[in-house]
């Protein structure tokens, strides 16, 4: 049982281009999450989903796209990077069953670290 | 979703005991207080979530008091591994976003 896993490690990009970072759970969760961490802050959320094909934005959506067409993957899509975006990018995932929303205990990946240059 | 406030700090030495308090004051009726650890360069983990009153898992314990303001984490005897963000949050059953402060950076030291 791999838990949360995410693909790039690191990355980087230059400003215009883009990228998919992917996000695989194998816990057969229904709820996945995507939060940025800049330095030295929280988490910000990105984009939620609670289903296969049920997506939703969160705090900072802007300049991201997300899709859920299984229930096992989330990838973040970043069309035209920006310096803005260079972060740290957590992948989390729930059960989704309980009826408690994001007070469910999240299940965290190992982060994607980007760099925009 | 209810503001939280912790030290944006601390630092305890090896073998004593650590309380981060947490205050809440608009905490809603159905909310429940979370608290995740993260090391550096690793996603959070769950440590603790309690309502009311006093929560103890294998890892720490969480202590309410009656008007649910306020929230205080306790780790006991805290090692250098201990060393890491600690993060409280409160949430709604009906919400999916989970808001994270800046959260408690807990230094050990030997």
């Amino acid at each position: 049982n791999a838990g949360v896993t995410q693909t790039p490690k690191f990355r980087i990009l230059k400003i215009g281009q883009s990228m998919t970072l992917q996000c695989t759970q194998d816990m057969n969760h229904n709820y996945m999450y995507w939060y940025r961490q800049d330095p030295g802050m929280g988490l910000k959320l990105i984009y939620y989903s609670v289903g296969a094909g049920i997506t939703d934005k969160g705090e900072v959506p802007n300049g991201y796209n997300v899709s859920r067409s299984t229930t096992e993957d989330f990838p973040l899509r970043l069309e035209l990077a920006a310096p803005s975006q260079t972060s740290v990018y957590f992948c989390a995932s729930s059960p989704g069953t309980s009826g408690r929303g994001s007070q469910e205990t999240q299940y965290f990946g190992p982060g994607t670290r980007l760099l925009v240059l | 979703l209810a503001k939280t406030t912790q030290p944006i700090s601390m630092d305890s030495y090896e073998g004593q005991e650590v309380n981060i308090t947490c205050s809440h004051n608009n905490i809603a009726t159905n909310d429940y207080i979370t608290w995740y650890q993260q090391f550096p360069s690793q996603g959070p983990r769950f440590i603790i979530q309690g309502y009311k009153t006093k929560v103890t898992n294998e890892v720490a314990s969480l202590f309410i008091p009656a008007d649910r303001k306020s929230s205080t984490l306790s780790l006991p005897r805290v090692s250098l591994s201990d060393t890491a963000v600690y993060y409280c949050l409160v949430g709604g059953a009906g919400s999916y976003q989970l808001t994270f402060g800046k959260g408690t950076k807990l230094s050990v030291i030997p």
